[in-house]
């Protein structure tokens, strides 16, 4: 069946310093890669999205790169704060209109 | 953007009891809602995906008389689980699409405990 992954589980990083996160999926019919980030005890956020018609999108300090052929997607988030720590979830929707979320991702900013 | 609420924020109950949890698109209509389970330290997973007026369609393992979806309006869904166990506990979270978008807004979730 459709398949997500997400790197590394866990992630820590010093304030200041970029963090990116890695995904792959294994349905190469999927076109959407949404984004979310999730704080304790909340529901996920949408933080940027790409389509597959399109290699790199950026929104301020996040950006998701796509690359169709090796079926990969990145989030790279620069100049950390504390307050990005979270869980990001990568996800893609599938040919039967589905989204599947990966692992996840505790991103920690260390002040 | 886009608001989605959820309703009871977290419920506690009694195994054998029904719980029912609702899901409102405040300033959208959504032609189709999802309704996800999320355990501890883990990933959503899609339970089920209701259009407006349809009956749901429910994912593969999920038992469709033990939670019962219902999608009718396009601002309005409910989950009701039905004979409630220790093991249905866990935080349920819906979310909502309009009709020709891809972008689902994420409820806030209900956090279901059993006892």
């Amino acid at each position: 069946g459709e398949n997500v992954e997400q790197h590394p589980s866990t992630l820590s990083v010093q304030e200041g310093d970029s963090a990116v996160i890695k995904c792959t999926y294994s349905d190469s019919a999927s076109n959407y890669f949404p984004w979310y980030k999730q704080e304790l005890g909340k529901g996920p956020q949408l933080i940027i999205d790409i389509r597959s018609n399109v290699g790199e999108k950026k929104d301020q300090r996040i950006a998701v790169t796509l690359n169709k052929t090796a079926k990969h997607f990145s989030l790279h988030i620069t100049e950390t704060q504390p307050e990005d720590s979270a869980v990001y979830f990568c996800a893609a929707r599938t040919s039967y209109d589905k989204v599947i979320f990966g692992p996840g991702t505790s991103l920690s900013v260390i002040p | 953007g886009a608001v989605v609420s959820q309703h009871p924020s977290w419920v506690i109950c009694k195994s054998g009891t029904s719980v029912k949890i609702e899901c409102r698109s405040l300033d959208f209509q959504a032609t189709t809602m999802f309704w996800y389970r999320q355990f501890p330290k883990q990933s959503l997973m899609l339970m089920a995906t209701s259009n407006e007026g349809s009956k749901a369609t429910y994912e593969q393992g999920v038992e469709k008389d033990k939670f019962l979806i219902n999608h009718a309006s396009l601002t309005l869904s409910t989950l009701t689980v039905t004979s409630a166990h220790p093991e249905d506990s866990s935080f349920y979270i819906c979310s909502a699409r309009t009709s020709g978008r891809s972008t689902q807004y994420f409820g806030p979730g209900t956090r279901l405990t059993v006892l």
